[in-house]
């Protein structure tokens, strides 16, 4: 167990709706990332936020968007959904120490867009 | 446009054998490479990393061999396991703000036969 947890395990939906995504980090952690992990694309990159501030973007299509709250934990929001969303999305959680940190994931979200 | 190239796509090994990942990069502002393993139906979990100014790292039965000048590097299974069957990720970075942004390769599925 990783200590970062992430609602829904699974979630089913039609095409054009919006679903929204939610992470923990682990206790401590000020820095959340978000990556989609799909058979064709692999795993990607999609943003990063630190202590409630954007602070990297990745292969992020303009359909999501995401934020991180004052308590630290993360949402990801993704609207006017396709099939080609379909995939599992991670959350992951660093501490930054010195140029230093290691990323830990979450058991992720696997969307279905129907 | 792919910056982590990783290989096998799959590789299968006898119980006790040695598994070698290979992965090469082209982004010479990666500062941390990072190898990932996998289960079915979890994240992706931190296996061991290496910084650039190291050509070898080990822990354990894992050992990530790096070369700078062929911006090359590999992870190396020694005696491996039943158990190690799993998809490996290799992965560099570059700092962003209190953090890291992780680009992957495309994973190598890893079996280990009895």
């Amino acid at each position: 167990d990783s200590g970062v947890t992430q609602t829904p395990k699974h979630l089913i939906t039609a095409t054009g709706q919006r679903v929204t995504l939610r992470c923990s980090p682990r206790s401590g952690d000020l820095s959340v990332y978000w990556y989609q992990q799909s058979l064709d694309q692999g795993l990607q990159f999609l943003i990063q936020y630190y202590n409630g501030e954007e602070r990297a973007k990745g292969n992020i299509l303009e359909r999501f968007s995401a934020q991180q709250f004052p308590d630290l934990h993360s949402e990801l929001n993704l609207s006017s959904l396709e099939l080609g969303d379909s995939a599992l999305y991670f959350c992951a959680s660093s501490v930054w120490d010195r140029g230093q940190g290691t990323q830990y994931f979450g058991p992720g979200t696997r969307l279905l867009v129907l | 446009q792919q910056q982590v190239k990783q290989s096998p796509q799959s590789l299968i090994v006898q119980k006790g054998g040695i598994s070698i990942i290979n992965c090469a990069y082209e982004n010479t502002a990666f500062d941390y490479f990072p190898w990932y393993q996998q289960f079915p139906g979890k994240g992706p979990a931190l296996l061991i990393a290496i910084r650039p100014d190291v050509s070898e790292k080990k822990e354990g039965r894992f050992t990530i061999s790096f070369n700078k000048s062929a911006k090359q590097f590999s992870l190396h299974i020694m005696d491996s396991q039943p158990g190690d069957s799993a998809t490996y990720f290799c992965a560099a970075s570059v700092v962003t703000g209190g953090g890291n942004k992780l680009t992957f390769g495309t994973g190598t599925q890893l079996k280990v036969e009895l």
